[in-house]
């Protein structure tokens, strides 16, 4: 199974600033078969990424992915208030399907 | 506009069983694996595994053999999770989410998701 690490677990940062979130796999995701998701607090998770840099339909271009193999980072370029929610990366690579434990973005 | 409607809450005693339900809108159901994920009060999300919409074959991921039954009504698009013999730590939100990309596409993430259900195992 591959196991998922994110960090930092908890990210305090203004609206207008960048965010800079990681993702790490304790072995290769396949073809980069990552994903990144955003959920809000009483909501279901919403796909913002897949395949690593791919951008799911009507996510904004300030979200974006980068990354291969074991290392997988989440930018969000200039915060704004609605963003600031817990992140999940996910690898569907190889079963199972694996999620991180999740990044906590809050207002700082 | 697909989405996927999920049954409502549930409070159930340990021991009895409880089935939720996840109707899907807006495309061909049999073209898109369906996936059950589970989220424990305060925690993290945890694949549950999988069913073909297209043969009914279920895949199981490790911790949801036994008492997890996953199945499906074509005829309705409808996909059920069945949770047999209740335990206090199922308590949680179990969410059914739609492959992204259909069969034959390639590997993918999960879009869109239900709305989640709530079931509570308390005596």
């Amino acid at each position: 199974e591959i196991v998922l690490t994110q960090s930092p677990g908890t990210l305090s940062l203004s609206p207008g600033e960048r965010a800079t979130l990681s993702c790490r796999a304790s072995q290769s995701v396949s073809s980069s078969y990552l994903a990144w998701y955003q959920q809000k607090p009483g909501q279901a998770p919403r796909l913002l990424i897949y395949g690593a840099s791919s951008r799911a339909t009507g996510i904004p271009d300030r979200f974006s992915g980068s990354g291969s193999g074991t290392d997988f980072t989440l930018t969000i370029s200039r915060l704004e208030p609605e963003d600031f929610a817990v992140y999940y990366c996910q690898q569907y690579g190889s079963s199972p399907e694996t999620f991180g434990q999740g990044t906590k973005l809050e207002i700082k | 506009q697909v989405q996927l409607v999920q049954s409502g809450s549930e409070l159930k005693k340990p021991g009895a069983s409880v089935k939720v339900s996840c109707k899907a809108a807006g495309y061909t159901f049999t073209t898109h694996a369906m996936n059950w994920v589970r989220q424990a009060p305060g925690q993290g999300l945890e694949w549950m595994g999988w069913i073909n919409t297209n043969t009914g074959n279920p895949t199981y991921a490790q911790g949801f053999t036994g008492r997890f039954v996953f199945s499906l009504d074509t005829s309705v698009s409808t996909a059920y999770l069945q949770i047999i013999s209740l335990k206090a730590e199922d308590t949680a939100v179990y969410y059914c989410a739609r492959d992204l990309l259909p069969f034959h596409g390639g590997a993918t993430g999960f879009d869109p998701w239900g709305q989640g259900t709530l079931v509570t195992v308390s005596s």
